[in-house]
């Protein structure tokens, strides 16, 4: 698999401020996948994004992939607490494989 | 559905002691790998299963064993615990090699 950069490593906003984490590859990504994992628990798979250009919506999230396929984007308006976890992407380019980004560590504090 | 489940949830070795990290899911799926998760450096592939009787090496395979005898199961072997091998270990699972995977609740393993 490619390696994904993740920026931010660690943000913390207040409760009801927009967050945005990236995701960015050198080289061209087949397709990108979103995960979260809260304090202490498991990742849990969010989307997968497949097209150029591609933005889908989860309630007050929205992903994006870009029109080159080389980075992605997961935006969240208005946190809540409930947002707290370290949010993660994963190139699928290897097929077999996911590479996982270090991931971004979202603080909200009330 | 019990999903993706794992054994034992934390574990204490001895430098030098083997054991077996389990897991198992219940969703006839056919892909299942094994991840290890390190402070600051994400999660690692360490081996993975595309079916029964198919295995092959992630990212970091070193004192790693894995079968995969059956499609529920996917046990993890550690031959030779090393302090290096301190981690969360999390198994996971998805239809398909490139759908989105199921992870388990994970173990904490840490080797003294």
């Amino acid at each position: 698999g490619q390696q994904v950069m993740q920026i931010p490593q660690y943000q913390h906003v207040q409760e009801g401020e927009d967050f945005t984490t990236y995701c960015n590859s050198s080289t061209t990504l087949s397709n990108i996948q979103w995960y979260k994992q809260r304090p202490g628990g498991h990742p849990v798979f969010l989307i997968q994004l497949v097209k150029s250009g591609e933005v889908k919506k989860q309630k007050r999230l929205t992903f994006q992939f870009g029109e080159a396929k080389k980075n992605s984007s997961l935006h969240i308006t208005a946190t809540q607490t409930t947002d707290v976890g370290t949010y993660f992407c994963a190139d699928n380019s290897g097929y077999s494989t996911l590479t996982f980004g270090k991931g971004t560590m979202l603080l909200v504090s009330p | 559905n019990a999903g993706v489940t794992q054994t034992p949830k934390f574990q204490v070795l001895k430098t030098g002691q083997s054991m077996t990290l389990q897991c198992a899911q219940d969703m006839n799926h056919e892909y299942m790998s094994w991840y290890r998760q390190d402070p600051g450096m994400g999660l690692r592939l360490i081996h993975y299963s595309v079916g029964a009787g198919i295995t092959d090496q992630g990212e970091v395979p070193n004192g790693y064993n894995v079968s995969r005898s059956t499609t529920e199961d996917f046990p993890l072997r550690l031959l030779s615990a090393a302090p290096s091998q301190t981690s969360v270990y999390f198994c996971a699972s998805s239809y398909a090699p490139g759908g989105g995977q199921y992870f388990g609740p994970g173990t904490r393993l840490t080797v003294l």
